[in-house]
């Protein structure tokens, strides 16, 4: 079975500062995605950055990059030079790559960017 | 419109009520899905449809019933349900043969009273 572990239930970062989400997962399949959705408070999610497990370079996406350890099996997010728009929920997701695709949801990290 | 659209957005209804969510795609995709978010606890996936067939029912209460008439709609219609079943529910839907993101609606907050 897989499983996704957030343990920063609520972070802070000053604003124009670099914050780091982190995420470990759990699976025994060999293929994999790993994905980080944000949700503000209008309750939408947001795709923001995926990370397929074959990939040999981190996933980059404007000021999102994700720091993909394979073997330590974790997948952190950081955003650099945060934004008080940034300031949502913050869920690492995973699913396997094949026809039963579907997400798996870590318990998120509450964001709150300071002024 | 485009993405996915979830109607209604908020929904207060009484124990004995019936009542159904429904979500509509503009993308071409051949999946959808029922998520529901309580507090404090993670996304729960409720229901998986691909290509207009359930295959992913999660334990979940019969008092949800979940209908996928075409790939672009899926409703969740809802009886006799319970307090606890106050949550955000969340449909997405993804295109299955590409390892491509799922696109989420923007919920419908439910309270049962």
């Amino acid at each position: 079975a897989q499983k996704i572990t957030q343990t920063q239930p609520g972070m802070f970062v000053q604003e124009k500062e670099a914050v780091t989400l982190d995420c470990t997962y759990d699976t025994s399949d060999p293929s994999y995605g790993l994905f980080w959705y944000k949700q503000p408070s209008s309750g939408e999610m947001i795709f923001l950055i995926y990370q397929g497990s074959y990939d040999q370079q981190n996933a980059t996406e404007g000021r999102y990059s994700l720091n993909f350890q394979k073997a330590r099996k974790s997948a952190n997010l950081v955003i650099s030079a945060s934004q008080l728009g940034d300031s949502a929920m913050y869920f690492c997701a995973m699913t396997r790559m094949d026809s039963s695709y579907k997400l798996i949801f870590g318990s998120g990290t509450r964001l709150l960017v300071r002024p | 419109e485009t993405g996915v659209t979830q109607t209604p957005r908020h929904l207060v209804m009484g124990m004995t009520n019936k009542k159904s969510l429904k979500c509509e795609q503009h993308l071409g995709h051949n999946a959808m899905y029922w998520y529901k978010q309580s507090a404090k606890k993670p996304l729960e996936l409720m229901f998986v449809y691909n290509f207009k067939e359930q295959t992913e029912n999660n334990s979940v209460p019969s008092r949800f019933s979940p209908e996928c008439p075409n790939s672009s709609h899926l409703f969740l219609h809802l009886h006799t349900l319970q307090p606890e079943d106050s949550a955000l529910y969340l449909c997405a839907s993804s295109q299955v043969s590409e390892n491509t993101e799922a696109f989420f609606g923007q919920g419908t907050r439910l309270t049962v009273v």
